[in-house]
């Protein structure tokens, strides 16, 4: 079935730039999310992309998409430690009614 | 105000004892679901509905059960709670078909079964 995947953890300089990566398996996915959960809060859609793009910028973040490596990064401009959160990555399954196939989720970790 | 409601936010049981967590949506959404967060799993759909009356299994759905009676409320039920049901719930609802970036989480219930 489909997966994602991305890795857990990541710290991060204040002010420096983040990248979190995530690759993903079903190739037909329409839309790749990335969503924020900050400490005991629930989920916020941070942005989406959709398949037939390779870029998105929204202010401070930047998601790329490379379809041929089913492979989706968010990078974080000038990270600040109100960016500390869990950041989920998730596609839509193609086979489900707006099912969403997440990720384990990466802690990002920013620090002085 | 696009809302989905969830209640309790914060529950401590005991193993057995039977428990419901209300999810309640204004958007007049069709489609209905919900999912448990667990550490280093991400979240997993447990059932979802695609309108009243129309319930499925997710991937997760062992010892729970869900109704759909009204478009507006979708309640999880563990019948027998156990310790591995120790977990974060959420509720999402979207419009039928919708592009995705339509879905619509609440904010989480904390559930700890002792």
């Amino acid at each position: 079935g489909e997966d994602v995947e991305q890795s857990l953890f990541l710290s991060v300089r204040e002010g420096d730039s983040s990248v979190i990566n995530c690759t993903y398996t079903d190739s037909s996915s329409t839309y790749l999310y990335w969503y924020k959960q900050e400490p005991g809060a629930g989920l916020q859609l941070l942005t989406y992309i959709f398949s037939n793009m390779d870029m998105k910028q929204d202010q401070r973040l930047t998601v790329l998409l490379n379809k041929k490596d089913k492979h989706l990064s968010l990078r974080i401009a000038d990270t600040q430690t109100g960016d500390s959160a869990i950041y989920f990555c998730a596609e839509i399954d193609s086979g489900g009614y707006n099912k969403l196939i997440f990720g384990a989720g990466t802690r990002l970790a920013v620090h002085p | 105000e696009a809302q989905v409601t969830q209640n309790p936010r914060y529950l401590i049981t005991v193993t057995g004892k039977k428990l419901t967590v209300t999810c309640s949506q204004n958007m007049n959404h069709e489609y209905m679901s919900w999912y448990r967060q667990d550490p280093g799993l991400g979240l997993r759909q447990i059932y979802y509905s695609m309108n009243v009356e129309v319930t499925d299994k997710g991937d997760v759905p062992e010892g729970y059960k869900v109704s759909r009676k009204e478009k507006r409320n979708f309640p999880l039920i563990l019948e027998s709670p156990s310790p591995n049901q120790t977990s974060l719930y959420f509720c999402a609802s979207s419009l039928s078909g919708g592009d995705g970036n339509t879905i619509y989480f609440g904010e989480g219930s904390w559930l700890t079964v002792v």
